[in-house]
Formats: structure tokens, sequence, C-alpha cells
């Protein structure tokens, strides 16, 4: 079985501040991927990332960072300098390799990040 | 850009009314995915298809649902009776393969189903 939990329920800070959202994963597969996709208030999911298990190099695009540390299982997100346009509900998603393109995506239950200007 | 395109917006139905939730797929990908999200709950995993036929599917995609890829753009999902908790938002979702290259999932904007 596969679950991911994303304690943070919801996140308000002031614009220009960083912040992290917390994703901490379980898993009985060797191999994965993790995957974070937002929803903006008009509902559709935008992929954001994707990192394999058996690459924890952390990645920093933009604003944007990574930190994938497979030793505590976590996949944390980071936004540098927030804006108000990042305000959104960010998911943490897990899916195994092995099973080829088949297998659907186990979701985190969300954290809504509130960007206050 | 290509994109996931889901019709309607917006399905409003009575209970025990069969609905059809259409999609089309970015147009050279391969493998189509229904899941759902009951309001301000997780995203929920429903059936992947592949080939024509289904691939995998949850617990949740029980002898009420099916799909079908009637023609050569559509993918669609069926509810043959609705009941008031199959009220959610459902996301269509397509990728171009199973590699690595190609696997990443990309959602349409929903269909949020209504039943009264």
């Amino acid at each position: 079985a596969q679950k991911v939990t994303q304690a943070q329920t919801e996140i308000s800070v002031v614009e220009k501040e960083d912040v992290t959202l917390d994703c901490v994963y379980e898993t009985r597969d060797t191999t994965y991927y993790l995957f974070w996709y937002k929803q903006p208030p008009s509902g559709e999911l935008v992929f954001l990332i994707r990192r394999n298990s058996f690459d924890e190099q952390n990645e920093i695009s933009g604003r944007y960072s990574w930190n994938f540390q497979k030793s505590t299982s976590s996949f944390n997100f980071t936004i540098t300098a927030s804006q108000v346009v990042d305000s959104a509900v960010y998911f943490c998603a897990l899916r195994p390799i092995s099973g080829g393109g088949a297998d659907g995506l186990t979701f985190g239950k969300g954290t809504h990040l509130i960007i206050q200007p | 850009e290509p994109e996931v395109t889901q019709t309607p917006s917006h399905q409003v139905t009575q209970m025990g009314q069969e609905v059809i939730l259409r999609c089309v797929p970015i147009s050279n990908h391969l493998y189509f995915y229904w899941y759902r999200q009951i309001l301000g709950q997780k995203v929920e995993f429903l059936v992947s298809f592949y080939n024509n036929e289904i691939s995998e599917k949850s617990e949740i995609f029980d002898d009420q649902f099916s799909v079908e890829r009637p023609d050569g753009s559509n993918f669609t999902l069926k509810i043959r009776s609705t009941k008031l908790e199959d009220s959610a938002m459902y996301f269509c979702a397509s990728s171009e393969g199973f590699t690595t290259a190609k696997n990443i999932q990309y959602f349409g904007a929903g269909t949020r189903l209504s039943v009264l």
C-alpha cells in the first residue's frame, strides 16, 4: 500500500516570504516517482515536478526548489520570495515505476497555500 | 500548448440517472486516466486505460462505472446510476507513454458532477 501525507492543511504567509510545503510518503516499492501538482482556484491540476527515487539530487527552478530525502521518505517543496499568484492547493503524489504507464497516482490531501499581499 | 479538454465543466443530474463525462486527451498520448476529488478531499485514482482496455482500476471503480474510447479522440467515463456520494470533481489525465521521459500525467480542468 502507498500513502502520501501532507501534514500542513493550510499555510498563510505574506508576499515575498519563503515557504516550504512538506510531504512524507510510504511505499513498499523500491523504485518510484514523486510529483508535485498545483491546483489554482480555477480548479485544474498543473504538473510542477517529478523526481525518480534513485535520483536524490535536489533541484532549483527559478523560485521553486525541491528537497528529496529518501532516508526520511520526504519530498519537500519550497517557494522562494512567494507571490500572490502562488496561492493554490499543492498536492504531493507518488507512483511506482514498476507498473509502467498504467498505475495511477497516489495523492496527499494537499496543502492550501495562501499568499497575502 | 496541447492540453486535456473535459466537457462539460459542470454537470447536474438527478440521483439514479446515468451520466457520461467526456475527455479529449492530448493527441499523441497513449495512456488515459480518470480521477475524482470529493469536495475538500484528496484526488483519488479511479482507472487507467491503454490500448483500448482497462489497465488498472481502484476499489472505487465498481460496476457502476465504465470507460470507453469511442473514437480516436474521446475518452469517456460513464456512471450508470448516480448516487449522492458520486458528487465530486472528476479529472481526466493522459500521458504519452511509460518511459521516464513520457510518463508525466497531464490533467484536464475537471468536470464538477452534482448529484441531487
